[in-house]
């Protein structure tokens, strides 16, 4: 079945940039996703990439997706104490498409 | 705008109580889903929901049964609680996620089983 793995922390400085890593399984996925959740709350969609992209930027959200090693990653850019949270990437199991599977999520901590 | 309401927050359960957990959305949606959320371990599939009347086990099923009763509300029931059941529970629901339409988390329930 499909597997998504993370590192599950990362801690760094305000103003400087973050990147969190996954890597997954299943080469047919569509769409792959990153979340953030923060303490006490649900998951909130952050930005997604389609698979036939190779990169995709939003504001200081920058995701890189390396089909060939199946290495998705998403850096912040100016990391702020606000993105402090739990960033899960997400793709489609490959043999049903409406389902997702999460990656175990990873921590993120800003420090000042 | 509501989104996605489960509830309860938060409960704690003897072993071997019931209890039901209510989800509802409000986006007209055909697909609801829901995950167990444990440390070290991200979100797990329990069951989902491809459409009204349907319903279909995920990675995570036993001990657990669920009902859509209709388009809107997706239930999640604990018919004999145990401990390795304590979690946060998320209901979600979407579109097809495969075309890339967002997955809308409702805020959780904390459930607690002594």
């Amino acid at each position: 079945g499909e597997d998504v793995e993370q590192s599950l922390f990362l801690s760094v400085r305000e103003g400087d940039s973050s990147v969190i890593n996954c890597t997954y399984t299943d080469s047919s996925s569509t769409y792959l996703y990153w979340y953030k959740q923060e303490p006490g709350a649900g998951l909130q969609l952050l930005t997604y990439i389609f698979s036939n992209m190779d990169m995709k930027q939003d504001q200081r959200l920058t995701v890189l997706l390396n089909k060939k090693d199946k290495h998705l990653s998403l850096r912040i850019a100016d990391t702020q104490t606000g993105d402090s949270a739990i960033y899960f990437c997400a793709v489609p199991r490959s043999y049903n498409t409406d389902k997702l599977i999460f990656g175990t999520g990873t921590r993120l901590q800003v420090f000042p | 705008n509501a989104g996605v309401t489960q509830t309860p927050k938060f409960q704690v359960l003897k072993t071997g109580q019931s209890m039901t957990l209510q989800c509802a959305q409000d986006m007209n949606h055909n697909s609801m889903y829901w995950y167990r959320q444990d440390p070290g371990m991200g979100l797990r599939l329990i069951y989902y929901s491809a459409s009204e009347g349907t319903t279909d086990k995920g990675e995570v099923p036993n001990g657990y049964n669920v009902s859509r009763l209709n388009k809107r509300e997706f239930s999640l029931r604990l018919e004999s609680a145990a401990p390795s059941q304590t979690s946060v529970y998320f209901c979600a629901s979407s579109e097809d996620p495969s075309s890339g339409n967002t997955i809308y988390f409702g805020e959780g329930s904390w459930l607690t089983v002594v």
